[in-house]
């Protein structure tokens, strides 16, 4: 079976330039979540979706920070204007069905490095 | 409030050593479950266990055990005869209500 995918694996940008992540859940998954990771502030949920609806995105950094899930197999953060803040390791995460159960499978991250 | 606390940033072991990695957690529901994932230097999270807040039975997994203690509120893991490649971050989590809280991790490294 296929993981969670996620695309590009690596992208290094210009400030001021958009950055668009993409992920594929697993299939069957309902419940999609990003995170991002720094070496400053560790594993950061940005926001979470249940059924492709948004639950949670108080992690959401600020207005240049927006995903979307326009359907069960697909998602993408996007950041417009990137800054060098910006960098970091972003990871998405699919889990199964159910208020609680259920582990995270997490794709293998995209590196953005925003010069 | 962290809802999880990893309390060890950092912890290093010589190669055969067992270590014990701390993890406690804060939660109001009669229903979680609890997480352990593992990032190696390569970058992906790996994950290794789950548990449901009713089965407080110690689980074992080769040199891999976990002790669960509701009394505590800890969510131990513990690496016998520890091996290089064990070195990592050790993440503990917790999924109340959907979401998933994670530690701050605990870096290992095991020294040949």
């Amino acid at each position: 079976d296929a993981g969670v995918i996620q695309s590009p694996r690596h992208e290094v940008t210009e400030m001021g330039q958009e950055v668009t992540l993409r992920c594929k859940p697993i299939s069957g998954h309902n419940s999609l979540f990003w995170y991002r990771q720094t070496m400053m502030r560790g594993l950061e949920l940005l926001i979470y979706f249940n059924n492709n609806v948004p639950i949670d995105d108080s992690g959401m950094p600020e207005d240049r920070f927006s995903a979307k899930m326009p359907n069960a197999s697909f998602s993408t953060l996007k950041i417009q204007p990137s800054e060098p803040r910006d960098s970091a390791v972003y990871f998405c995460a699919s889990s199964l069905p159910g208020v609680n159960t259920g582990e995270l499978f997490f794709g293998e991250g995209s590196r953005l490095t925003v010069l | 409030a962290q809802k999880v606390t990893q309390a060890q940033t950092e912890i290093s072991v010589v190669e055969k050593e067992d270590v014990t990695l701390d993890c406690v957690y804060e939660t109001r529901d009669t229903t979680y479950y609890l997480f352990w994932y593992k990032q190696p230097p390569s970058g992906e999270l790996v994950f290794l266990i789950r548990r449901n807040s009713f089965d407080e039975q110690n689980e074992i997994s080769g040199r891999y055990s976990w002790n669960f203690q509701k009394s505590t509120s800890s969510f131990n893991f513990t690496i016998t005869a520890s091996q290089v490649v064990d070195s990592a971050v050790y993440f503990c989590a917790l999924r109340e209500m959907g979401q998933f809280y994670f530690g701050t991790g605990t870096s290992l490294t095991v020294i040949p």
